[in-house]
């Protein structure tokens, strides 16, 4: 059964802080994705990487960092936690072109306070 | 650029009613087209997806066809339950593109 796992289901930051929020896939996929949820504004990407140490800019990748060493692996860093940066994180990796199919992780509801 | 469009919610619903949740799309070439459902407190996962033109995408009743000349992928179910409530999401993935375009979801709820 294909997964995409989060480390957190539920994080609560202050304001200031450095947050990582870590994603793994084990279905060999060369395409990963963060994006954050937010109520009326559906998902919006934050960034996405292709490739090993690849990555490119999403819609509103403002704020945030991103690494991927490793396939399966694939990082979200918020630098400076901020009020604004509260929000539902979903990671989603996608086979590309082997399969067309997005998969999506369970999600990361970070509120910074 | 591509966008998807869809129908604006939320939407409710009484128990074993018809459900049409419309997706119109802009893109260039010949996407894929595709239906997420989001339930309570998961992540998205694919409800069905249709590859080329006149293609049906079909799964746990629910149905949708790519219409090419309007280019739609509305989406319909003939008798919704109570579980069916979740976030409904339309996305298309053009040739060549290395990531999904999604609409901005449509809130359903399914009354008893």
């Amino acid at each position: 059964d294909v997964k995409v796992t989060q480390s957190s289901r539920y994080l609560v930051k202050r304001t200031g802080e450095k947050v990582f929020l870590e994603c793994v896939q084990d279905m060999d996929h060369e395409n990963m994705f963060w994006y954050r949820q937010d109520p009326g504004l559906g998902l919006r990407l934050i960034y996405f990487s292709y490739d090993v140490k690849m990555k490119e800019k999403g819609d509103i990748p403002e704020g945030y960092s991103v690494s991927r060493e490793k396939k399966e692996r694939f990082s979200l860093i918020l630098e400076s936690a901020s009020t604004n940066q509260t929000s539902m994180y979903l990671c989603a990796s996608l086979g590309v072109p082997t399969s067309y199919e997005q998969y999506f992780g369970p999600g990361t509801r970070l509120t910074v306070t | 650029g591509d966008s998807v469009t869809q129908m604006e919610g939320p939407v409710t619903l009484s128990e074993e009613a018809f459900l049409t949740i419309n997706c119109t799309y802009t893109a260039t070439g010949y996407p894929s087209l595709f239906w997420y459902v989001q339930y309570p407190g998961e992540g998205l996962q694919l409800l069905l997806k249709a590859t080329k033109a006149d293609d049906k995408g079909s799964n746990k009743g629910f149905e949708a066809t790519y219409r090419k000349e309007t280019t739609s992928f509305h989406l319909e179910k003939g008798s919704v339950q109570v579980s069916d409530s979740a976030v409904y999401f339309c996305a298309l993935l053009t040739q060549g593109a290395q990531k999904l375009v999604f609409g901005q979801g449509t809130r359903l709820t399914i009354n008893p």
